[in-house]
């Protein structure tokens, strides 16, 4: 089993649909973070969560320490946020444990 | 005011031949990771380097895979008598390290796309 898991592996939207990316880790992590990947290849990092939650335009990302999971949203969808997101979690200071990434493409 | 880069971009290479990629981190951070991302494949780490100290090379797949970081700013990943299965694009990312402690933002790179034939 993996230690970060990702759902749903792929989802497709209509424009302005509410989105939400699922993760679940099993390790003590330090910190927890939600990547985007354009078709392009980039990476960006969205958020970088150890607690609460965190809003960002039309994106909110949030955890709960205790049940060890991680949500991303996606308010009123936009073809541009068509990407693959994905999982990460720090359990130290170096390494990084990634989720296989949820696609998501949002149609017009 | 310059992110992360990458060279190449691409490199395409004959089995068994060496390949070195290169990255150029943000100036100021201290903190530079390379990570691989096989086709189809989630993103795997491979290595860490914090300033001066020790690498954290916990995570190159075998030890025809080496890192440097020259000066702590320049990250040179070199792998040696390269095989099909070496075929990713490989990441670097750089943060501002241990003054932020796990809470710091990576920035990543553009990604070296290698192809083994």
């Amino acid at each position: 089993k993996n230690e970060v898991e990702q759902s749903p592996q792929n989802l497709t939207a209509q424009e302005g649909e509410f989105i939400t990316i699922n993760c679940s880790y099993s390790v003590g992590i330090s910190a927890l973070h939600w990547l985007q990947q354009h078709p392009g290849g980039g990476i960006v990092s969205l958020f970088m969560l150890s607690s609460g939650k965190k809003k960002h335009g039309r994106l909110i990302a949030t955890i709960n320490i205790q049940e060890k999971h991680s949500s991303l949203h996606i308010t009123a969808s936009h073809p541009r946020d068509s990407a693959v997101y994905i999982c990460a979690v720090k359990p130290g200071h170096n390494d990084m444990r990634f989720g296989a990434g949820t696609r998501l493409t949002v149609k017009p | 005011g310059a992110g992360v880069s990458q060279s190449p971009s691409n490199k395409v290479t004959e089995k068994g031949k060496d390949v070195e990629l290169r990255c150029d981190p943000i100036s100021g951070h201290t903190a530079l990771y390379w990570y691989r991302q096989s086709l189809g494949q989630g993103l795997e780490f491979l290595i860490y380097f914090q300033g001066n100290s020790a690498p954290d090379k916990s995570g190159l797949p075998s030890d025809r895979f080496s890192a440097e970081r020259t000066g702590g700013s320049v990250s040179t990943l070199t792998i040696q008598r390269t095989q099909q299965e070496d075929s990713a694009v490989y990441l670097c990312a750089s943060s501002l390290g241990l003054a932020g402690g796990a809470y710091n933002e990576q920035f990543f790179g553009p990604g070296t796309r290698l192809t083994v034939l």
